[in-house]
């Protein structure tokens, strides 16, 4: 069974920082994708960013970015430039490409981003 | 607004209660889910529906019903809760069981029910 890993129950940074946010995983398979997931308090699971295990190119989309390293089996999320709106709970998520794979999450880890 | 509807936003019920859940996507998909949400834990999966039919019952007690009637709705249909059911209840969509591939991608996500059982 696939499991996921956020060791960090929360973090704090200043605007206009950049943050870290950790996420590790286990698997045995070869092909699936990672996400991270963005719960903001209106409670909406926000979709942040994808990977694909297949590819070698780090995701970004604007801001955010990851550090996917498939051998450590770790997938990091690189806030940059913080902002306010940025303050919620994000989840590392995992799905292999099985017929019967469903989508397994981590704790989460509550972000506030300070003024 | 993602696409996918939940409601009621809040619920308070006392045990000898019957509510039901309701989750409506306009997004095309032919997946449901039901994932439980509580403090400090994971999501759990509860349920999953491919094509209106269910295909995975994570061990779920029997006072949680699901149902879905079309590809486009999915309900949970709650009776005899107790206090530990208290939790945030999310509903998601997907383009199918797998994770799909440009604008397919992913699971999508309505804003859940916050259940209080009293």
């Amino acid at each position: 069974a696939q499991t996921v890993t956020q060791s960090q129950p929360e973090m704090s940074v200043q605007e206009a920082e950049t943050v870290t946010l950790s996420c590790t995983y286990d698997t045995s398979e070869n092909n699936y994708y990672l996400f991270w997931y963005k719960q903001p308090p209106s409670r909406q699971m926000i979709l942040v960013i994808r990977q694909e295990a297949y590819k070698q190119q780090n995701a970004t989309e604007n801001r955010f970015s990851v550090n996917f390293q498939k051998a450590a089996k770790s997938f990091s999320l690189k806030i940059s430039d913080s902002q306010l709106g940025d303050t919620a709970m994000y989840f590392c998520a995992f799905i292999d490409t099985g017929a019967n794979s469903k989508l397994t999450f981590g704790k989460g880890i509550t972000l506030s981003v300070r003024p | 607004e993602t696409g996918v509807t939940q409601t009621p936003r809040h619920l308070v019920m006392g045990m000898t209660n019957k509510k039901s859940l309701k989750c409506e996507q306009h997004l095309g998909h032919n997946a449901m889910y039901w994932y439980k949400q509580s403090a400090k834990k994971p999501l759990e999966l509860m349920f999953v529906y491919n094509f209106k039919e269910q295909t995975e019952n994570n061990s779920v007690p029997s006072r949680f019903s699901p149902e879905c009637p079309n590809s486009s709705h999915l309900f949970l249909h709650l009776h005899t809760l107790q206090p530990e059911d208290s939790a945030l209840y999310l509903c998601a969509s997907s383009h199918n069981l797998l994770p799909g591939t440009g604008s397919n991608y992913g699971y999508t996500f309505g804003s859940g029910t916050r259940l209080t059982v009293v």
